[in-house]
């Protein structure tokens, strides 16, 4: 079936820096892919919707400037968070949407915590 | 805009008992509704879904019942096994363009 790959799947980084999570569609072509954030027992929350070639669409609340995104191919959307804070620590999923059959798959999740 | 109410936030059955959780939705504009399993640190997996043109589908243990007229759709999960034991978040869209409302989740807890 259509794989999602997430990386790194866990990231430890100094507050201040600057983190990538990168998110590959292996098998299809994936014009939209969406980024999520998750709080522990919580549910997903947007954060913004990435299309290849343009501008992703960010959510109300969620600051473009931090969370800088980039799809610059129909397989590889990547999510930076600068000068990350420890407030910042969240999984982190993204999910691509198959471009010919319209299908969602999400990738495993990457866990980012900020010391 | 749409908002996904789901029930119970935590479930604990019998193993080999039955599950069921229930989402309701306000926008009867959404016609896609699908069910994830989320695991301990991993991504969400779907697990089943329906679209708003059918009342009920099954797959294996696993149904998804519609009532469109009073907005809500429900997760019944027979046979319940200690793998089943996760997070379940019911979801609901309005256009193609997949932009999922999420439900809070539900823990389900299969007692041995």
């Amino acid at each position: 079936g259509a794989v999602v790959s997430q990386h790194p799947s866990w990231v430890i980084c100094k507050s201040g820096t600057s983190v990538k999570i990168e998110c590959r569609s292996l098998d299809f072509q994936a014009t939209t892919m969406f980024w999520y954030r998750q709080f522990p027992k919580q549910s997903l929350m947007l954060m913004a919707t990435s299309n290849e070639g343009s501008k992703a669409t960010y959510e109300q609340g969620v600051e473009k400037d931090k969370f800088l995104i980039n799809h610059a191919s129909l397989t590889l959307s990547t999510l930076t968070v600068t000068s990350a804070h420890p407030e910042d620590s969240s999984f982190y999923i993204c999910s691509a949407m198959d471009s010919i059959t319209g299908e969602l798959f999400f990738g495993e999740g990457s866990r980012l915590t900020v010391l | 805009g749409e908002n996904v109410e789901q029930h119970p936030s935590t479930l604990s059955v019998q193993e080999g008992d039955s599950a069921v959780i229930k989402c309701t939705y306000s926008d009867s504009a959404s016609n896609y509704f699908p069910w994830y399993k989320q695991e301990l640190g991993k991504g969400p997996q779907l697990i089943i879904d329906i679209r708003s043109n059918v009342g009920e589908k099954k797959d294996q243990r696993i149904a998804v019942t519609l009532n469109k007229t009073a907005k809500h759709f429900s997760l019944h999960i027979t046979e319940t096994q200690p793998e089943d034991s996760a997070v379940y978040f019911c979801a609901a869209s309005m256009g193609s363009n997949y932009q999922l409302i999420w439900g809070a989740g539900t823990k389900l807890i299969i007692k041995p």
